[in-house]
């Protein structure tokens, strides 16, 4: 089955710099990858997410990155911001099921 | 606005209790997942449902059951609740349409407590 790897488990940058969190899966076959932030106390949101017959989508100071042959994509956040602060989950699909594979999420914290 | 609801923040229950736990979504969506998180080990899928009464186990799913009636609505069951399901579970809902790639729209969780 799926296997998402995810890292690092925790990063702190200051505010301004750039933040970059990097998954891996196993599914070759997998070709939807989307990324979660969960602030404190709340629920997962989706604020990003790519497909397969791109290799990177922007959004405003958000970025994803798709290497479909190494397997992985990473998440990018640059300037980043206090509001930054949260947990970031990546995500990837079981390509013959009906269920998505989540990485172990990464606590990012931006001092400010 | 897709709205997911859960019908308890936090509980509290003593081992060997029956919990029940409730998700309803408002649009029309046809999969519902159940996961519980805990500290380093991310989301893990408990079960999910694509259609109504129709249910897949997810990873974790012993020590679970779930039941889906109704389209909007998904439960969760702890036939006997143990220590180690102390966790926050997440109720999650995406259109479906016989597709897997699309964005999950969470509830806001219950924390539960296994005494």
């Amino acid at each position: 089955g799926e296997n998402v790897e995810q890292h690092p488990s925790t990063l702190s940058v200051q505010e301004g710099d750039s933040a970059v969190i990097k998954c891996t899966y196993s599914d070759s076959a997998s070709n939807y990858f989307p990324w979660y932030k969960q602030e404190l106390g709340k629920r997962p949101q989706l604020i990003i997410d790519i497909r397969s017959n791109v290799g990177e989508k922007k959004d405003q100071r958000i970025a994803v990155t798709l290497n479909k042959t190494a397997k992985h994509f990473s998440l990018h956040i640059t300037e980043t911001q206090p509001e930054d602060s949260a947990v970031y989950f990546c995500a990837a699909p079981l390509y013959n099921n009906n269920d998505m594979r989540f990485g172990a999420g990464t606590r990012l914290t931006v001092k400010p | 606005d897709v709205k997911v609801t859960q019908s308890s923040r936090y509980l509290v229950k003593r081992t060997g209790e029956k919990v029940f736990l409730e998700c309803v979504q408002d649009m029309d969506h046809e999969n519902m997942f159940w996961y519980r998180q805990d500290p380093g080990l991310g989301l893990r899928l408990i079960y999910f449902s694509y259609d109504v009464k129709m249910k897949e186990k997810g990873d974790i799913p012993e020590g679970y059951s779930v039941s889906r009636e109704k389209k909007e609505r998904f439960s969760l069951i702890l036939e006997s609740a143990s220590t180690n399901q102390t966790s926050m579970y997440l109720c999650a809902s995406s259109l479906g349409m016989g597709s897997t790639q699309e964005t999950q729209y969470f509830g806001p969780g219950t924390r539960l407590l296994v005494l």
